[in-house]
């Protein structure tokens, strides 16, 4: 079991770039989260697929994020026009759809927008 | 809403000290519970859980007792070790099964 991965590991870009990243379940996991962390703070849920539908978007989730996960495998993430309040640290999780939810998180993806 | 309130770190030990690290939730219904820890340049691993009311999840030494009548999840080890400093983060499983993370603590164990 290789666990959860994500990529790039990091991220530059310039303030209104478009950036993706990718997230690569536990294989038999039927849910995918997506979470954020900021310097200092707890990852705060940003959305979440069961299986390839998108069941939940958080309020902050704005409209220049947008998130997939097609044929219920790997998931993309993308942000368009990044801004300077976009770098943080991008989580990725996955879960069994049974159970207490237990979620196993990936490295992350730290974005910094210059 | 729901959420999560840990104390403040960093908290700072020496090696064998005993460790406890305050956390109360707000809920409605019966959330499961979680200590999550993170290592120096590592990510986020699931420490233990607990799924109910008087349930005591443990793990590597660690345990916290699920406190309904008082609404804490509060983590305890009874010697630290200098490789137990990490951030950790308690965290309860929201109404669509996201986690709601508390802001973390962070532990500096001393040789």
């Amino acid at each position: 079991d290789t666990g959860v991965s994500q990529d790039p590991r990091h991220k530059i870009t310039k303030r209104g770039q478009n950036v993706t990243f990718r997230c690569d379940p536990i294989s038999e996991h039927n849910r995918l989260y997506w979470y954020r962390q900021t310097l200092g703070q707890g990852p705060e849920f940003l959305t979440y697929f069961q299986n390839e539908a998108q069941l939940e978007k958080s309020r902050l989730l704005s409209d220049r994020f947008s998130a997939e996960r097609p044929k219920g495998s790997f998931s993309t993430l993308e942000i368009q026009r990044t801004e300077q309040g976009d770098s943080a640290m991008y989580l990725c999780a996955s879960s069994l759809l049974q159970g207490p939810l237990e979620q196993y998180f990936g490295p992350g993806t730290r974005l910094t927008v210059t | 809403g729901n959420s999560v309130t840990q104390m403040e770190g960093p908290v700072t030990l020496s090696e064998e000290a005993f460790l406890t690290i305050n956390c109360t939730y707000t809920a409605t219904g019966y959330p499961s519970l979680f200590w999550y820890v993170q290592y120096p340049g590592e990510g986020l691993q699931l420490l233990l859980k607990a799924t109910k009311a008087d349930d005591k999840g443990s793990n590597k030494g660690f345990e916290a007792t699920y406190r309904k009548e008082t609404t804490s999840f509060h983590l305890e080890k009874g010697s630290v070790q200098v490789s137990d400093s990490a951030v950790y983060f308690c965290a309860l499983s929201g109404s669509q099964g996201n986690l709601i993370f508390g802001k973390g603590t962070k532990l500096s164990v001393k040789p």
